[in-house]
């Protein structure tokens, strides 16, 4: 089945530094990565689209200059937060979908504390 | 705008039982449905997937309905266990011109032994 790898699970950071997380799609082709926030209990809000080769597509209000995306090949897309501030404190998800197919694949999500 | 509302926001249901979650959704021009599920910390793992010309998908002890017309979802589980226990989320493409899903708060079930 359709697996996609997010790294890392957990991280912690200091304000102003800067965090990268990545999304790897392990045994398929994903033309297509999105990335998510989920704050608690509420719904995953998605923040981009990044199609491979292309500049990703920030949703309202998202600023693409502090979340930068970057999707360089089919199987990898990342997420940088640049100067983390604690308000950044979140839950980031991945989701890969398949090229040519349906559904959606998430990877198992970034828990980010910025301190 | 599409909205997708998830009634009730937490489930508690003894083990054995069978249960519905409800999810509705304010513009029925849907291409399609997921139900996902989601363990604490967790990312997402797709239950089930319902195209719009489908009426309901089952998988297991889950069954899955759609009815466009009066924009609803259920997740039917089965003789409910206590590895259900879980937050479910239904999300749905609109097919406008983007892969994106919209998603509700979701349902937070949890099963006791």
């Amino acid at each position: 089945g359709a697996v996609v790898s997010q790294h890392p699970s957990r991280v912690i950071c200091k304000s102003g530094t800067s965090v990268k997380i990545e999304c790897r799609s392990l045994d398929f082709q994903a033309t297509t990565m999105f990335w998510y926030r989920q704050f608690p209990k509420q719904s995953l809000m998605l923040m981009a689209t990044s199609n491979e080769g292309s500049k990703a597509t920030y949703e309202q209000g998202v600023e693409k200059d502090k979340f930068l995306i970057n999707h360089a090949s089919l199987t990898l897309s990342t997420l940088t937060v640049t100067s983390a501030h604690p308000e950044d404190s979140s839950f980031y998800i991945c989701s890969a979908s398949r090229t040519g197919g349906w559904g959606y694949t998430f990877g198992s999500g970034t828990r980010l504390t910025v301190v | 705008k599409q909205e997708v509302t998830q009634i009730p926001a937490a489930l508690s249901v003894p083990e054995g039982e069978n249960l519905v979650l409800n999810c509705s959704f304010t513009d029925s021009a849907i291409y399609n449905l997921q139900w996902f599920r989601q363990d604490p910390g967790k990312g997402l793992t797709s239950l089930l997937l319902i195209q719009s010309s489908q009426r309901e998908q089952t998988s297991g002890r889950l069954n899955a309905s759609l009815d466009k017309s009066s924009g609803r979802s259920t997740l039917y589980i089965a003789a409910s266990q206590p590895g259900d226990s879980a937050t479910y989320l239904c999300a749905l493409y609109s097919g406008a011109g983007s892969y994106q899903l919209t998603f509700g708060k979701g349902t937070k079930l949890s099963v006791i032994p």
